[in-house]
């Protein structure tokens, strides 16, 4: 069972709407963190984040420790949003908090 | 700033073939990593090192060495490479265990 999991998979969206990808993961953490990566393959670290909600421009991450949930939102979409995101989580304790455990990524279009 | 670099971009092996991969980071960054991205999978670890000198294995490190002589270079090394080792590789760097990680643009890494 894969510890990250992310929805949905695949999202097309008009130039202009709230879009909302969601992460879900399956034991406990000390951070999570949300990815992009465009097309060419160039990955960007966007938030990392334990608790609350972070804002930065027209995104805006917030987690759930409690329900073990995190969504990232993307108000007044744009095309050039356009990318896959990339959701990772560094797990709480033990041998493996050494390491991020990714999930498969969702790829968002938005068409002008 | 150039950030992480990596060296080569685009590579195409022969079944057996020994390959390096360079990595460098100008950050004075103590904490590298090597992942590995294939289709339909998340990123996965290969190996990674908390400072000069230091090397230990990830997820995923069978067929692969690496080594961290100098602490703004982490190379990693293919000995004898498979068809099951195409992929596309990415070097990441930290300052510490909790940091945000900065990727590099990636090596694409085909064997025939």
């Amino acid at each position: 069972k894969n510890e990250v999991e992310q929805s949905p998979q695949n999202l097309t969206a008009q130039e202009g709407e709230f879009i909302t990808i969601n992460c879900s993961y399956s034991v406990g953490i000390s951070a999570l963190h949300w990815l992009q990566q465009h097309p060419g393959g160039g990955i960007v670290s966007l938030f990392m984040l334990s608790s609350g909600k972070k804002k930065h421009g027209r995104l805006i991450a917030t987690i759930n420790i409690q329900e073990k949930h995190s969504s990232l939102h993307i108000t007044a979409s744009h095309p050039r949003d356009s990318a896959v995101y990339i959701c990772a989580v560094r797990l709480y304790s033990g041998g493996s908090n050494y390491k991020l455990t990714f999930g498969k990524g969702t790829l968002l279009t938005v068409n002008p | 700033n150039a950030g992480v670099t990596q060296t080569p971009k685009f590579r195409v092996l022969k079944t057996g073939q020994s390959m390096t991969l360079l990595c460098a980071q100008d950050m004075n960054h103590e904490y590298m990593y090597w992942y590995r991205q294939d289709p339909g999978m998340g990123l996965r670890l290969i190996h990674y090192s908390v400072g000069e000198g230091t090397t230990a294995k990830g997820e995923v490190p069978d067929g692969y060495n690496v080594s961290r002589l100098k602490k703004q270079n982490f190379l990693l090394g293919l000995e004898s490479a498979a068809p099951s080792q195409t992929s596309v590789y990415f070097c990441a760097s930290a300052r510490d265990l909790t940091d945000t990680q900065y990727f590099g643009p990636g090596t694409r890494l085909t064997v025939l």
